[in-house]
């Protein structure tokens, strides 16, 4: 069974800092892999998505890579702005296309 | 395009009484997906649709039933609301393998 983890659960750090979050899967027989950004009382709104082919993608100030092997992404967000404060989510499809297996998120508060 | 749009955005059930959340998408895509969110446990997978008139089962699908008699819709239904429903549910579409597009969520209380 595919577990997804997402390591800090919250992180605080200060405007205009870069910064990593964090995603593991431990079942590297992935289709893709997709980061969402949620804000409070909302829905989730796709930032990224990784083919299982593919090492990175970027968008913006926002960066994801994948490394299937060691069962790793990570969301890498540069010059980190007060909107950016949102949890995100990663989420894995695994085998057929309704696998898709959620991390718990990791919230981020950017202070100005 | 309105995408994943659901409805009702909030609504509180009686213990033992009945309701549909409603969810319908856009996109023509084939797969449709029912979520439930509870407060640090993630999403959990209810039902999910290949297409219409194929559904089935995921992690969590005990008190739920779905139809999709459309490529459009695919309603949630309650019947006999517990406490342990209590939770905001996502409505999501994608088209085999692309991105997962999102509703706005129904937050359901059952007192």
């Amino acid at each position: 069974k595919q577990e997804v983890t997402q390591i800090p659960a919250a992180l605080s750090v200060p405007e205009g800092e870069n910064l990593v979050l964090n995603c593991s899967f431990t079942d590297s027989a992935i289709y893709n892999l997709q980061w969402f950004r949620q804000d409070p009382g909302k829905g989730l709104t796709s930032l990224l998505l990784i083919q299982s082919s593919q090492r990175e993608q970027t968008s913006g100030r926002l960066n994801a890579s994948l490394d299937k092997s060691s069962g790793r992404s990570t969301l890498y967000i540069a010059a980190s702005q007060p909107g950016d404060s949102a949890t995100y989510l990663c989420a894995v499809l695994g085998g057929g296309y309704q696998k898709v297996t959620f991390g718990t998120g990791t919230k981020l508060q950017v202070i100005p | 395009n309105a995408g994943v749009t659901q409805t009702p955005k909030f609504r509180i059930l009686k213990i033992g009484q009945s309701m549909t959340l409603q969810c319908t998408q856009d996109m023509n895509h084939n797969y449709m997906y029912w979520y439930r969110q509870d407060p640090g446990m993630g999403l959990k997978l209810i039902y999910y649709s290949v297409g219409a008139g194929i559904t089935d089962k995921g992690e969590v699908p005990n008190g739920y039933n779905v139809s999709r008699s459309t490529t459009e819709d695919f309603p949630l239904r309650l019947e006999l609301a517990a406490p342990s429903q209590t939770s905001v549910y996502f409505c999501a579409s994608s088209y085999s393998g692309s991105p997962l597009h999102f509703g706005n969520g129904t937050r359901l209380t059952v007192t």
